[in-house]
């Protein structure tokens, strides 16, 4: 069956980079994607990666995929306050298929 | 353009009561999909309706259940409410284009509703 998992907490100091790992067990995951939860919200799109991709690099964020190893990573450059949230990796095996998502890593921001 | 719009936003039932959450999508949109959210499993999919009719399911039990209706507006009903129903109900409006158009299924997600079971 789907299912994806990722670890519950983060902490990083201010400025680092923050990486988030997620591992997913359906190998005709199709669309992998990043959204990202702040408190009192839904969530919301961070970005997405095509399993035919490697990496993909939006401004400080950049996606690494191991299909491989069924790896999905979400790294976050010069991490600021405002990126503390709750991020969800999630996948699907098409468009128009459920997508599913892990429980979500905590990243905490220390100053 | 206005978001996914889910009412109520807050509600306490007591157990064995039944309840029935609403979600308008984004206009536009025809698939809407549900998720129970709690701390401890995270975000589990319900269901996902796409024209009216259930497209896929999740692994909830027969007490959950949901419509479309032709305006896409749904309704996800759970009946005989149990202490465990206690979550946040986030509902997803999604936009169909078929295969090719470059659409990636992104999800646009409500606020949610947030039932407590007593």
């Amino acid at each position: 069956g789907e299912d994806v998992e990722q670890s519950l907490f983060l902490s990083v100091r201010e400025g680092d980079s923050s990486v988030i790992n997620c591992t997913y067990t359906d190998s005709s995951s199709t669309y992998l994607y990043w959204y990202k939860q702040e408190p009192g919200a839904g969530l919301q799109l961070l970005t997405y990666i095509f399993s035919n991709m490697d990496m993909k690099q939006d401004q400080r964020l950049t996606v690494l995929l191991n299909k491989k190893d069924k790896h999905l990573s979400l790294r976050i450059a010069d991490t600021q306050t405002g990126d503390s949230a709750i991020y969800f990796c999630a996948e699907s095996r098409d468009r128009d298929d459920k997508i599913i998502f892990g429980k979500g890593t905590r990243l905490h921001i220390l100053p | 353009k206005a978001g996914v719009t889910q009412t109520p936003r807050y509600l306490i039932k007591t157990r064995g009561q039944q309840v029935t959450l609403s979600c308008s999508p984004i206009s536009g949109h025809r698939s809407v999909s549900w998720y129970q959210q709690t701390p401890g499993q995270g975000l589990q999919f319900l269901f996902e309706y796409f024209s009216e009719t259930q497209r896929n399911k999740g692994n909830f039990p027969g007490r959950f259940s949901g419509r479309q209706f032709s305006n896409s507006r749904s309704e996800m009903n759970v009946s005989t409410l149990e202490l465990g129903d206690s979550a946040l109900y986030l509902c997803a409006s999604s936009l169909e284009g078929g295969r090719g158009s470059g659409n990636t299924g992104e999800l646009f997600f409500g606020e949610g509703s947030r039932l407590t079971v007593l």
